[in-house]
């Protein structure tokens, strides 16, 4: 089976950076997805690493330590639009299963 | 159209009603996904379909029973729930390659479900 955790719940400065952590436990591992979730909408697709290192998008950077079975996402400039649950997903190596989400990490970006 | 859409986007019913929850997607994809998203709990797999077939049940009780007429519409069928089925019920769909799961997940906008 998978273990996924992360915080429940953030608060950050407009202007900030923030960085959301989240680690896994995994029989097999195939790369682990980052999705975004405002209030009220669909989860959409924020990032994917699969090799170790920091995958960077824009204001976005995600990264990823397979040895250490542990994730991060970084977000900076952090803008009020950017309150939203992020959501952690790992992929299962074997492919017969789809993802496997985290309970979520609720971001509060305050004035 | 958008990717993955979803109706109805609210939906309140008796725990004798029945009811459906139909999704729709138009990205081409050949695998479709119904997830359960409840208050403080992780996205919840409750049914996988691929190339049409039922791969995948997760041990669902029976009153949530899934049909897929073609690889572009889901149903969830709903009968006799229980208050506790309250939740958002997310479609999502993926392209799979050489039947794994490895392909990113597009997900409707969700139908918020309350049983009175």
């Amino acid at each position: 089976g998978q273990n996924i955790d992360q915080p429940t719940e953030m608060t950050a400065t407009e202007g900030a950076i923030v960085q959301i952590n989240c680690t896994y436990q995994t029989s097999g591992f195939n790369g682990l997805f980052w999705y975004q979730q405002h209030a009220g909408e669909a989860p959409t697709f924020l990032s994917y690493n699969v090799l170790d290192g920091l995958e960077e998008k824009g204001r976005f950077s995600s990264f990823l330590s397979r040895s250490k079975g542990y994730s991060y996402l970084l977000l900076k400039e952090l803008q009020m639009k950017d309150s939203a649950s992020y959501l952690c997903a790992v992929a299962e190596s074997s492919g017969n299963t789809p993802l496997v989400f985290g309970k979520g990490t609720r971001l509060s970006v305050i004035a | 159209e958008t990717g993955v859409t979803q109706t109805p986007r609210h939906l309140v019913m008796g725990m004798t009603n029945k009811k459906s929850l139909k999704c729709e997607q138009h990205l081409g994809h050949n695998a479709m996904y119904w997830y359960k998203q409840s208050a403080k709990k992780p996205l919840e797999l409750m049914f996988v379909y691929s190339l049409e077939e039922r791969v995948e049940n997760n041990s669902v009780p029976s009153r949530f029973s899934p049909e897929c007429p073609n690889s572009s519409h889901l149903f969830l069928h709903l009968h006799t729930l229980q208050p506790e089925d309250s939740a958002l019920y997310l479609c999502a769909s993926s392209q799979e390659l050489a039947g794994l799961h490895t392909g990113e997940l597009f997900f409707g906008e969700g139908s918020r479900l309350t049983v009175l």
